[in-house]
């Protein structure tokens, strides 16, 4: 069974371009999450989706960052107009079903660097 | 505001010494508390815990959860090298129409030979 697949694994992109980051949950899971992790700091919820639908995206940035689960394909976080603040890692995880009987499985991440 | 406290934030010990991870909570509507184990890739999921005074265990892990103190510890006996981790905990949090699992910021052990 492979696990959750995030590509690309590093990414560098300059100020101002555009980040598209890749998630593929598991596969039966129709739950993905993304997470921001900076150094020293523990993982910070962004968003949560369900096919076709952002369920929660409290923790999403207000400007720049959009998140979309489309009904074939990949989970994508864009970021638009990237800044050095951006440069983190970058998790998406999924689960079965959502609540506290489901554990969420994580991808290797991807790790974003803005130069 | 919720909040998930981890503690120490960093452990170094060597090993065959046992270690107990600290997890204090603080949540709207507390319905789970996990544990993880992260190294240099993705976090790897150890536990979930649901009930007060109920252990679980997996090997030389294990886990136990206080939900009157609000706390959960992890403790790791006869400590190897291959433990050296970021442990990490989160709560998952009820409150709202789904609700999110909401992480400590870790704690990092390292296992000297």
């Amino acid at each position: 069974n492979a696990g959750v697949m995030q590509n690309p694994r590093h990414l560098v992109r300059r100020r101002g371009q555009e980040a598209r980051l890749r998630c593929s949950p598991m596969k039966g899971h129709s739950h993905v999450y993304w997470y921001r992790q900076l150094p020293e700091e523990g993982l910070k919820f962004m968003v949560y989706l369900q096919k076709e639908n952002i369920i929660d995206e409290s923790g999403m940035p207000k400007e720049r960052f959009s998140a979309e689960f489309p009904k074939e394909g990949p989970s994508i976080l864009r970021i638009q107009q990237v800044v050095r603040g951006d440069s983190a890692a970058y998790f998406c995880a999924s689960s079965y079903e959502t609540g506290p009987g489901s554990p969420l499985h994580f991808g290797n991440g991807t790790r974003l660097t803005v130069t | 505001e919720d909040k998930v406290v981890q503690s120490p934030l960093s452990l170094v010990v060597h090993e065959g010494d046992t270690v107990t991870l600290n997890c204090s909570y603080e949540v709207t509507n507390f319905r789970s508390l996990l544990w993880y184990k992260q190294e240099k890739k993705a976090p790897t999921f150890l536990f979930m815990l649901t009930s007060s005074g109920i252990e679980k265990k997996s090997g030389r892990l294990s886990s136990i959860l206080d939900k009157k103190e609000l706390f959960s510890i992890l403790n790791i006996t006869a400590t190897q090298t291959g433990d050296s981790a970021i442990y990490l905990c989160a709560v998952w949090d009820g409150g709202g129409s789904q609700g999110n699992l909401i992480f400590g910021k870790g704690t990092k052990l390292s296992v000297k030979p």
